[in-house]
């Protein structure tokens, strides 16, 4: 799987956007970026994936470029709750038998300030 | 909507011992993955199961071994336990290698 690379940390003020970048320069045609992040000690929570087109849930918005070599994560009024380690992966699509595990890097401490 | 479900949610066990972490998926998962993550460390996967067969294998030490069972629960199995295996163990569903959701994890120490 691609490799990515995040800023350590962010801060933003609070009912700010927040809006948080991955690069993935060698990103292969069939991998999908995820996004998960993790208040401290808690599982991970998924928050959005894509392939080529923009997403977008409940939670946040995902942007990635049209050469999907980075991505932003979005989130739209960040809340003091936002404040988590977040992380980029990338990983290939579903085949048939496989269970492909996600490859945690070190994250972006987003630090949501009031 | 139902989530995944670990236990214990604690464990305190001593040097040499042994442990079992269990993981009922969320309904209808047919894939279970471990994750173990140290003090200050990211998740890093330790192995994973896909319709009660290993599929992938990570950087799991010899000594732990782990199942799933007919009704897609999972237990990793620890022994000989060492101080370094002190850690939060995460368990993660999904259907069929799609979007992978973790449990609220098992913290392990050993004295």
């Amino acid at each position: 799987d691609a490799k990515t690379t995040q800023p350590p940390s962010m801060d933003c003020a609070e009912g700010r956007a927040a809006n948080l970048p991955c690069n993935h320069s060698t990103i292969s045609g069939n991998e999908y970026v995820y996004w998960y992040r993790q208040i401290h000690s808690q599982g991970p929570q998924y928050i959005i994936h894509g392939l080529k087109n923009n997403e977008t849930n409940e939670m946040a918005s995902l942007i990635i470029t049209e050469d999907r070599k980075s991505s932003t994560l979005i989130l739209p009024h960040a809340t003091l709750r936002d404040t988590a380690v977040y992380y980029c992966i990338v990983r290939v699509g579903v085949s048939s038998g496989s269970a492909r595990q996600l490859t945690f890097g070190s994250g972006t401490q987003l630090t949501v300030l009031p | 909507a139902a989530g995944v479900i670990q236990s214990p949610r604690h464990l305190i066990k001593e040097k040499r011992e042994t442990a079992t972490l269990k993981c009922y998926p969320i309904p209808r998962h047919d894939t279970v993955y471990w994750y173990q993550q140290g003090p200050g460390q990211d998740p890093q996967f330790l192995i994973s199961f896909y319709e009660k067969m290993q599929s992938d294998k990570g950087s799991i030490p010899d000594r732990f071994s782990a199942q799933q069972f007919s009704d897609y629960h999972s237990e990793l199995n620890m022994s000989s336990l060492e101080l370094g295996d002190s850690a939060l163990y995460f368990c993660a569903s999904s259907l069929t290698g799609n979007t992978q959701y973790f449990g609220p994890g098992t913290r392990l120490t050993v004295l």
